[in-house]
């Protein structure tokens, strides 16, 4: 069975850094392209950011998040990471893990951890 | 940025009925366009990807069609637990972008 735990949310003042991580088992993790993706309270799902399987040699961004996030997987221990550096308020959101639906591809997000809720305020 | 626009924002619909939601890119996508369902609480759920595809598990009352710049989500025949927001996704390029999603309530 796929499971995705995320973890590593909580409050945090604005300027601040945050690292949230995702334990992934029961699948081949170094085969799929993974991707955060978040939802701010009451609004829709925004693309976080995604990196390519493998070495995770291709790592993308969200503009809202360019320059500030950084996504990185470790394969030896099936985890995700994004850091988060810089973050705003409007950076409130509960955070998704997801996996790649196909092997080797970018298509689409199938398997989703439950979230953890960051929050940014003073 | 590609932005993907969904239409209409939210459908009111009986138990059996056929409920088509669509979606448009600002600019070409291929096929590469997904459908997710979101019920509240709860992560969303894959229904479609490469704009036609099912995932395994998912009824075959959804369907997905459209190539280009226009998309649809067909629901052939509501159920009661299709009551759910709906959205779109391009993955053609990054960053990838979600439509601002569809309500479907039961009526």
């Amino acid at each position: 069975e796929v499971q995705l735990v995320e973890s590593g949310g909580g409050l945090v003042q604005p300027g601040r850094s945050l690292r949230l991580s995702c334990a992934a088992s029961g699948f081949t993790f170094d085969d799929y392209a993974m991707h955060w993706v978040r939802q701010a309270p009451g609004k829709g799902l925004e693309w976080v950011s995604g990196i390519s399987w493998n070495s995770g040699s291709t790592t993308v961004y969200g503009e809202s998040v360019k320059g500030r996030f950084t996504i990185s997987r470790d394969n030896a221990k099936n985890f995700l990471y994004l850091q988060m550096n810089s973050l705003r308020d409007e950076d409130t959101a509960l955070y998704y893990c997801g996996r790649d639906v196909e092997r080797n591809k970018w298509r689409g997000v199938d398997q989703w951890g439950q979230g953890t809720l960051v929050t940014v305020s003073s | 940025d590609i932005q993907m626009t969904q239409s209409p924002s939210s459908v009111s619909a009986s138990v059996g009925d056929r409920v088509t939601i669509t979606c448009r890119a600002s600019q070409g996508i291929s096929s590469w366009l997904a459908w997710y369902q979101q019920k509240p609480g709860k992560a969303p759920k894959l229904l479609i990807y490469a704009a036609s595809s099912l995932p395994s598990g998912v009824p075959s009352r959804f369907g997905g069609s459209g190539s280009g710049t226009d998309f649809t989500l067909t629901i052939s025949s509501l159920q009661p637990e299709d009551s759910a927001t709906y959205y779109c996704q391009q993955s053609n390029s990054s960053p990838w972008t979600f439509g601002q999603g569809t309500k479907v309530e039961i009526k």
